[in-house]
This record gives structure tokens, sequence and C-alpha cells, in this order.
């Protein structure tokens, strides 16, 4: 299976910060990668597909880019509904994994 | 806009099975795979396997195999995910969620609300 890391496993930050998560693949996914968000109790909310599109209603502080093994997840200007558990995942396999997660806690 | 609602929660004994309903509304079982995905209490998301509703193509992660069987109910719009010989290590949130036919990449989007499986003695 291919194994997707993200770093790090948890980040504090503040409102207004701009924050970066990085997911890394054990081998070359090309674009094959997509991004979500977790609140508590909620399923995972899809923000970004093929490594860089930002899916339908899903604000512009997001963004995604990368490809190959080495990817990040960018939000410009953290607001207070952010701070969730955030998931890369791969599809360049049929096998899909996920990376373990990034939670995003408030400072 | 498409939907899936998934069936309530579960509570089993070790080494019983479980079934677990995910409804789809709309057009969906033509264009559309049928994803599981599973969550332990305060861990990350574990693919599980697939299904597309109208061929019965499936596919399983290895981790699976022989323990789940996901089938479709065409007639009802409705996907079931099985999971035998059930341990306490199962307990966790099963989730089904959809992927589009008509792309290569594979994104999970829209997902069901969750379904909780308790594995307990």
């Amino acid at each position: 299976d291919i194994q997707m890391t993200q770093s790090p496993s948890s980040l504090s930050a503040s409102v207004g910060d701009r924050v970066t998560i990085t997911c890394r693949a054990s081998q070359s996914i090309n674009s094959y990668l997509n991004w979500y968000q977790q609140k508590p109790g909620k399923a995972p909310k899809l923000l970004i597909y093929g490594a860089s599109v930002l899916q339908s209603g899903v604000p512009s502080r997001f963004s995604g880019s990368g490809s190959g093994t080495d990817f990040t997840l960018t939000i410009s200007s953290l607001q207070p509904e952010d701070f969730a558990t955030y998931y890369c995942q791969q599809s360049y396999s049929s096998w899909i994994t996920f990376g373990q997660g990034t939670r995003l806690e408030i400072k | 806009q498409v939907q899936l609602v998934q069936s309530g929660a579960e509570v089993k004994k070790p080494g019983a099975s479980v079934k677990i309903s995910c409804k789809a509304s709309g057009s969906f079982f033509t264009t559309y795979y049928i994803h599981w995905v599973r969550q332990a209490p305060g861990q990350g998301l574990e693919w599980m396997g697939l299904i597309y509703p109208r061929g019965d193509k499936t596919l399983y992660a290895q981790k699976f195999q022989g323990r789940v069987t996901v089938t479709s109910d065409t007639s009802t719009s409705t996907v079931y995910m099985e999971l035998s010989s059930l341990r306490s290590e199962d307990t966790a949130v099963y989730y089904c969620a959809g992927a589009p036919r008509s792309t290569p990449d594979v994104w999970f989007d829209p997902w069901g609300q969750g379904t909780l499986v308790t594995v307990s003695s």
C-alpha cells in the first residue's frame, strides 16, 4: 500500500494566521491527492481534489499544491470555523489510503 | 442533491456480524462508486472497500479480505456493508461515501452521516 505521512500531527495557530500542512506519499502519486476537513462528530468534508482543485462551495482561503510525492494544504487566513482535523488521501492506487491527520487547534 | 443516509447504531458481541445500510437518493447508482471508510474512536480514517452498484464490481482492502462483503440492491438504491467475526478493535464509526465514476481520480463526496458500531461482550 502507498503510505501517506502528514506533518505536523498537530498544530496550534491563531485566527488570521497562514497555515500550511504537508502530506508526503511513499511513492509518486502524480496529482491523485485529495484533502478533507473533519470536525468532531461529523463526516469528513471534501476541500480539494486533484491536488489543487477547490471543491465547489469551499472558501478560497483554502488552496492545495504539489505533485509526485509532496503536497501542501494552505489556509491563507485562519477563521474560527477552520479549527478541525485535516486528512490527505491518495487515489493513485486502487487501494485508497489516508494520511494520519493533522489536528489544527486554537492557540 | 445527492444524499447518503445510513442505518442506525449497532451493538454487537465479539464473533458476531454486523450489516450496515447506505441508501442513496437521486440517480446516484449510475454515476457513482460507493466506498466504505471507518474511523475508530480518536483515530484516523481507514478505507475498507468499494462497490459499483450497477455492475456489482467490488474491491476490498487486504486487511478486511475475507471478513467484509459489500452488496447493492438497485431496486431500493441501497448499498450494504457486512463485517463478520467482529472483535473489539472493530468498534468504530463506519461511513459510506460516494466517488464519481467520471474521473480516474477518486475523491469522496458526498458522505453518509456515519454509523457507530460498538463491539463489546
